[in-house]
């Protein structure tokens, strides 16, 4: 079936630095990718749509300079979270369509120090 | 927001048990799809029932929705252990918006 995988699962890093995060679809492509974030114990909150060859769509109160999206190909879209705070700390989600269907990535788990 | 609500928040039940979970949500839908999510771990695709449709069932799971009140539960029949995990519910509006609940933690004792 469709898969979509992530890298990398986990990352920790210091305050201020930048941090790419990326989500390919394997054996399909995908026109569109969704970045969500998801805070312990808490629901997933859509942060973005992430499309091929064209601007990512922001939902409202996500900073677009500081959450980087790219959907250089059919396969692969990256987040960047740039200067990161330890606020940033979260499990990032991305996901692609088949059909109706989301398949998600397993998540990256960013901890800023 | 349009998020959903879920209840309970968390339900703890004995292996064997049936766990009924449900979802609500604020407006109109094309579908509505749940998700497990074993912790610390990406979502996994459960079951999709359509707006126009009032119940589905796939294995051990059964799925109703009523639009007019704008909900949907998740009925998982003889729990295992296995089945422990956070459920999701996710309201899809339009092509790309999927809006999600907030979230049932099962836990099912052995």
């Amino acid at each position: 079936g469709a898969v979509v995988s992530q890298h990398p699962s986990w990352v920790i890093c210091k305050s201020g630095t930048s941090v790419k995060i990326e989500c390919r679809s394997l054996d399909f492509q995908a026109t569109t990718m969704f970045w969500y974030r998801q805070f312990p114990k808490q629901s997933l909150m859509l942060m973005a749509t992430s499309n091929e060859g064209s601007k990512a769509t922001y939902e409202q109160g996500v900073e677009k300079d500081k959450f980087l999206i790219n959907h250089a190909s059919l396969t692969l879209s990256t987040l960047t979270v740039t200067s990161a705070h330890p606020e940033d700390s979260s499990f990032y989600i991305c996901s692609a369509r088949v059909s109706s269907v989301s398949i998600f990535g397993p998540g990256t788990r960013l901890t800023v120090l | 927001s349009q998020q959903g609500e879920e209840d309970p928040q968390a339900l703890s039940i004995q292996e064997g048990e049936n766990a009924t979970m449900n979802c609500s949500y604020k407006t109109s839908i094309n579908n509505l799809q749940w998700y497990r999510q074993n912790s610390g771990r990406g979502l996994v695709h459960l079951i999709l029932i359509r707006s126009n449709e009032r119940e589905k069932h796939s294995g051990r799971l059964r799925v109703t929705l009523d639009t007019s009140k704008k909900s949907s539960s998740l009925l998982i029949t003889a729990s295992r252990a296995a089945d422990t995990a956070s459920y999701f519910c996710a309201a899809q509006t339009g092509a790309n918006n999927l809006f999600f609940g907030t979230g049932t933690r099962l836990t099912v004792i052995p």
